[in-house]
């Protein structure tokens, strides 16, 4: 079975342009999240979806930063306008929820590494 | 609130003799622990949980961990080290009935041969 799908792997661009990183989950997770990792800040929890729709986005850094989730195959993470303190590692990773415990864990892609110059 | 403590920023340890990573954790109500690998450029995968019952429980690749809850510790542990076990170690804590994992800063286990 095919595992989290992140695109691009790796993507440099200029500051102020806008960025769209994507994932796809794997087939019957119903739990979507995206991480963001650096250095000096660790893993960081940016937003969580259950079952297509948006339940916390408090990790989200400002308004420069959306995420959606159209259905339950393609998840988008956008950065519009990007700045260079936006570099990092982005991951996506799902989980399947049976609702009573949430036991299950995660399944991470191998990341976005975003340069921002 | 919940917190994940791993005290131990590297690990060194010789191949072939045992290896312990440490974690602490705080949370409200019962614990859900894990433990992830992370190699180099790749995403963290999941070693093993600790959800209910045996406080050992064992995982991927020969791991094992520890459950204390007077402790309130979940030290990853494993016999004999391999060199192909050099990685970045993170624990992770959810309490039950959230959804919110909150990860430890990881710790970097090298492994020398």
């Amino acid at each position: 079975d095919a595992g989290v799908i992140q695109s691009p792997r790796h993507e440099v661009t200029e500051m102020g342009q806008e960025v769209t990183l994507r994932c796809k989950p794997i087939s019957g997770h119903n739990s979507l999240f995206w991480y963001r990792q650096t250095m000096m800040r660790g893993l960081e929890l940016l937003i969580y979806f259950n079952n297509n729709v948006p339940i916390d986005d408090s990790g989200m850094p400002e308004d420069r930063f959306s995420a959606k989730m159209p259905n339950a195959s393609f998840s988008t993470l956008k950065i519009q306008p990007s700045e260079p303190r936006d570099s990092a590692v982005y991951f996506c990773a799902s989980s399947f929820d049976a609702g009573r415990g949430l036991d299950q864990p995660q399944h991470f892609g191998d990341g976005t590494r975003l340069s921002i110059l | 609130a919940q917190s994940v403590a791993q005290p131990e920023d590297q690990v060194n340890v010789a191949e072939g003799n045992p290896l312990t990573v440490k974690c602490t954790y705080s949370v409200s109500g019962n614990p859900y622990l894990f433990w992830y690998v992370q190699y180099p450029n790749r995403g963290l995968q999941f070693l093993l949980k600790y959800i209910t019952g045996d406080n050992l429980v064992k995982g991927s690749y020969g791991f094992e961990a520890e459950f204390n809850k007077s402790q309130t510790s979940f030290h990853l542990k494993k016999p004999s080290a391999l060199v192909s076990d050099s990685a970045l170690y993170f624990c992770a804590v959810r309490n039950t009935g959230g959804f919110k994992t909150i990860f430890g800063a990881g710790t970097r286990l090298f492994v020398k041969a």
